[in-house]
């Protein structure tokens, strides 16, 4: 049973590269999340989904989009990665919004 | 605006040591409390809290929730040097979570 897996594991971009974080998970979770961790700050949620073909705005959104079109896969997108999006990105899943989350191990991306 | 405080942000033991960590909540629509344990990844569930003192245990981990006061208490007896991570504590409101900034716990040998 995987649980929640995130790829990639490591990234470097370039500022205005685009590219794609894949969350899958296998628990039949209904609700998903992405989160970013930087020093000092804690976890901030930057987007979730309460189920397959919804997304909702989290605390840190900008810069970043989303899509659910199938329940197991949770997308995080980066349209023109800036240096400020240089973080580890994490995601989660979980039965219902207050249940508690499974955690993927982590994407860390940097953008030079 | 919904927050969580967590304090100390970081504390260094001995291994066999009690501690405890503290969390502090504003959540609008509060439903539940949660612990996890962040070592090099990902954070791992230790509790869920909804009910006003009643502790919840697991081996050496204990944790409580006083919603008068609005906080919660995780404690852990003997400490292990495995017992080394960022410990986290999140506010769950209706439809919001809200992340603590962690505290920090190093167990020397």
């Amino acid at each position: 049973n995987a649980g929640v897996t995130q790829t990639p594991k490591f990234r470097v971009l370039k500022t205005g590269q685009s590219m794609t974080l894949l969350c899958a998970q296998d628990m039949n979770h209904e609700y998903m999340y992405w989160y970013r961790q930087d020093p000092g700050m804690g976890l901030r949620l930057i987007h979730y989904s309460v189920g397959e073909g919804t997304t909702a705005k989290g605390e840190v959104p900008d810069g970043y989009n989303v899509s659910r079109l199938k329940k197991q896969n949770f997308l995080l997108g980066l349209e023109s990665a800036a240096p400020s999006q240089t973080s580890v990105y994490f995601c989660a899943s979980s039965f219902h919004g207050d249940q508690p989350q499974h955690f993927g191990d982590g994407t860390r991306l940097s953008i030079l | 605006e919904d927050k969580v405080v967590q304090s100390p942000l970081s504390l260094v033991v001995h291994e066999g040591d009690t501690v405890t960590l503290n969390c502090s909540y504003e959540v609008t629509n509060f439903r539940s409390l949660l612990w996890y344990k962040q070592e090099k990844k990902a954070p791992t569930f230790l509790f869920m809290l909804t009910s006003s003192g009643i502790e919840k245990k697991s081996g050496r981990l204990s944790s409580i929730l006083d919603k008068k006061e609005l906080f919660s208490i995780l404690n852990i007896t003997a400490t292990q040097t495995g017992d080394s991570a960022v410990y986290l504590c999140v506010g769950s409101g209706y439809s919001t979570l809200t992340f603590g900034k962690g505290t920090m716990l190093l167990v020397s040998p």
